[in-house]
């Protein structure tokens, strides 16, 4: 059965400087990964989704995935106080209608 | 963007009593999810459905039914709440072009 970790469980920040997350899973015939956001009291919000080796680019956000290695990782560029939130990693294969998630990095963006 | 609504809000019921979560999504998608949201354990999978009448078995079932009655609502059943089952709910729909979930903002149920 699929296994997804993130790490790290917390992250704090300053301003401006770049963050990073980790995402790593087990399935090797996994192709569809999404990242999403989640603040605090809200629902998830997908910020974005690769399904091939190599970087996305969605805004502020990069995903970059390495299959081989089975992780993907998101980069947040330039985080402003406002990106403070829970990050949730997804994994899932074509054709298979489960997502499993993670259980999520929390980030702490500091002014 | 889909539109998925949930509610209430929040809920708070005692041991052994009778529970019903409902989610309606406008946007025609086919698939919709209810997964449980615990610090630690990330979201799980409880039920999910392809179409009115449809229910698929998700990973950790146990103590929930659900019943998919249109193509726009879904809900979950406890019908004999227990405290384990104190817990953020979501409900998700999938856009069948992009493969993309959307989620409703949770129901957080808590069970005395």
């Amino acid at each position: 059965q699929q296994k997804v970790q993130q790490s790290p469980e917390s992250l704090t920040v300053s301003e401006g400087a770049m963050a990073s997350l980790n995402c790593t899973f087990s399935d090797r015939s996994s192709d569809n990964f999404r990242w999403y956001r989640q603040h605090s009291g809200k629902g998830l919000e997908v910020l974005v989704s690769i399904f091939s080796d190599g970087e996305k680019e969605e805004g502020s956000f990069t995903a970059h995935l390495n299959r081989a290695s089975l992780h993907v990782f998101l980069h947040i560029r330039e985080p402003q106080p406002s990106d403070s939130a829970l990050y949730l990693c997804a994994v899932s294969t074509t054709g298979n209608y489960k997502y499993v998630f993670g259980a999520g990095t929390r980030l702490k963006v500091i002014a | 963007e889909a539109a998925v609504t949930q509610s209430p809000r929040n809920k708070v019921t005692v041991t052994g009593g009778n529970v019903t979560l409902s989610c309606r999504q406008t946007n025609s998608h086919n698939y919709m999810y209810w997964y449980r949201q615990d610090t630690g354990h990330g979201l799980r999978l409880i039920h999910y459905s392809y179409g009115a009448g449809n229910l698929q078995i998700g990973d950790v079932p146990d103590g929930y039914k659900a019943t998919r009655t249109t193509q726009e609502d879904f809900f979950l059943l406890l019908e004999l709440a227990s405290p384990s089952q104190t817990s953020l709910y979501f409900c998700a729909s999938r856009d069948r072009a992009t493969e993309t979930l959307y989620f409703g903002s949770g129901t957080r149920l808590t069970v005395l």
